[in-house]
């Protein structure tokens, strides 16, 4: 069974370019998760999904990055415009819980990121 | 303050020995508790969960949570040079509702000897 999919694995772009990724979970999974991780501030959860709804984007940095999950077996984080600062690994990463106290777990599987560099 | 503490290290071990790694959080309502292996230049990937006061084993590794104290704690017997990693610590608080969202820690480097 095909884990997470991400798209692309590595990314070089200029300053003021758009850049977006993409994440394909795990099928039958309800929820998509979107992380950035740096040194610095190790792994940070940007933005997640229930049901392909936004639940949380408290991590979203700026109005430059966006997200979107358009059906249960896709979604997007696009950043516009693009800049040093965002040169990141965004990783992308899925789980399933049928509701509260339902079956499932919290048990999050991470794709294998993109690793973006902003020049 | 950090919701979930971990000490960065590194921590170095020598070959067939324990290794510890220790976790701290502050949300004293926090339900499920996760520990994470991150080679380097890839994903974390799961390697122990725990929902309980107490230990629990799986194979070599060994989670034990006290929320009393409110740490949980990571022991890696015979340690391996494949166990060279960053191990993530990550928390569960409690929300009613439909609430995913995990806290994580920034991790530990471990470095096992030959």
């Amino acid at each position: 069974d095909a884990g997470v999919i991400q798209s692309p694995r590595h990314e070089v772009t200029e300053m003021g370019q758009e850049v977006t990724l993409r994440c394909k979970p795990i099928s039958g999974h309800n929820s998509l998760f979107w992380y950035r991780q740096t040194m610095m501030r190790g792994l940070e959860l940007l933005i997640y999904f229930n049901n392909n709804v936004p639940i949380d984007d408290s991590g979203m940095p700026e109005d430059r990055f966006s997200a979107k999950m358009p059906n249960a077996s896709f979604s997007t984080l696009k950043i516009q415009p693009s800049e040093p600062r965002d040169s990141a690994v965004y990783f992308c990463a899925s789980s399933f819980r049928a509701g509260p106290g339902l079956a499932g777990t919290d048990t999050q599987y991470f794709g294998p990121g993109t690793r973006l560099t902003v020049l | 303050q950090k919701e979930v503490e971990q000490n960065s290290g590194p921590l170095s071990v020598p070959e067939g020995a324990i290794a510890s790694l220790n976790c701290t959080y502050s949300d004293r309502v926090s339900q499920s508790f996760f520990w994470y292996r991150q080679y380097s230049g890839k994903s974390p990937e799961l390697i122990m969960s725990i929902y309980s006061n107490g230990d629990k084993e799986d194979g070599r590794f060994t989670a034990q949570l006290n929320k009393a104290s409110q740490y949980v704690s990571l022991l890696i017997r015979d340690s391996q040079p494949s166990d060279s990693a960053t191990y993530l610590c990550a928390v569960k608080s409690f929300n009613a509702g439909n609430n995913r969202k995990l806290i994580w820690g920034l991790g530990t480097s471990l470095a096992v000897n030959p």
